[in-house]
């Protein structure tokens, strides 16, 4: 496959508790982004990485936080889960930023309950 | 308030038919446009692209059309296939100072009947 995978992928978890989802990717690219799908709101971007320690917000980075220590992981942390943050979690990778055609990995779906 | 719209939450056409999917923009700054599928459970796929120095790209049995006077979209699927039953979201791109951002439209969830 595209060589993007996400763990795990579906999470139950309690409000106020600590979260870490995974974006591993074998294809060697620099650009990792994060998004989140809800109804009514399409995908938005979360977080995004242009490489190693590099980081940055997108456009609802509120409660969440990143890391990428290495090329090929990009973990998103929620700080503490709040019901708002119940969602869909999609990575995305890209060897260019002017390339769009990302590819997706396969999505996280969370439950904060 | 969206800068993407894809009007049209659902879609239905019959298999051998033409499928025409819509997307309206508001912001002048883009410049790219992009449309993905999305199969339940999986992420989104992406499918074709246009500049917005061009009119028209084709590739295959997909063709997507812009008219920038009328800030609009649309990506054809001639003939339609039961396999393009999916959601389809349009997406739009844009330089931002240093970045390059993406904005998402709601998507049309389209189905083809055999």
């Amino acid at each position: 496959d595209a060589g993007i995978t996400q763990s795990p992928r579906h999470k139950v978890t309690e409000t106020g508790t600590p979260v870490t989802l995974r974006c591993h990717q074998t294809e060697n690219h620099r650009y990792m982004y994060w998004y989140r799908q809800d109804p009514g709101h399409g995908l938005r971007l979360i977080h995004y990485s242009y490489g190693v320690k590099d980081t940055d917000k997108g456009e609802v980075s509120d409660g969440y936080s990143v890391s990428r220590s290495k090329t090929e992981d990009f973990l998103l942390t929620l700080e503490s889960a709040t019901s708002s943050q119940t969602s869909v979690y999609f990575c995305a990778i890209t060897a260019q930023a002017t390339n769009y055609g990302y590819t997706f990995g396969s999505g996280t779906r969370l439950t904060v309950v | 308030d969206q800068q993407v719209k894809q009007n049209s939450p659902s879609l239905s056409v019959q298999e051998g038919r033409i499928s025409i999917l819509n997307c309206d923009y508001t912001n002048s700054m883009f410049d790219y446009f992009l449309w993905y599928k999305k199969y339940p459970a999986e992420g989104p796929t992406f499918l074709i692209s246009i500049s917005s120095i061009k009119d028209k790209n084709e590739d295959g049995r997909f063709t997507v059309f812009l008219n920038k006077s009328a800030k609009h979209l649309s990506l054809h699927i001639v003939p339609s296939q039961p396999g393009d039953s999916a959601v389809y979201f349009c997406a739009a791109g844009y330089n931002a100072g240093n970045n390059r951002k993406l904005i998402w439209g709601l998507g049309t969830s389209l189905a083809v009947n055999p």
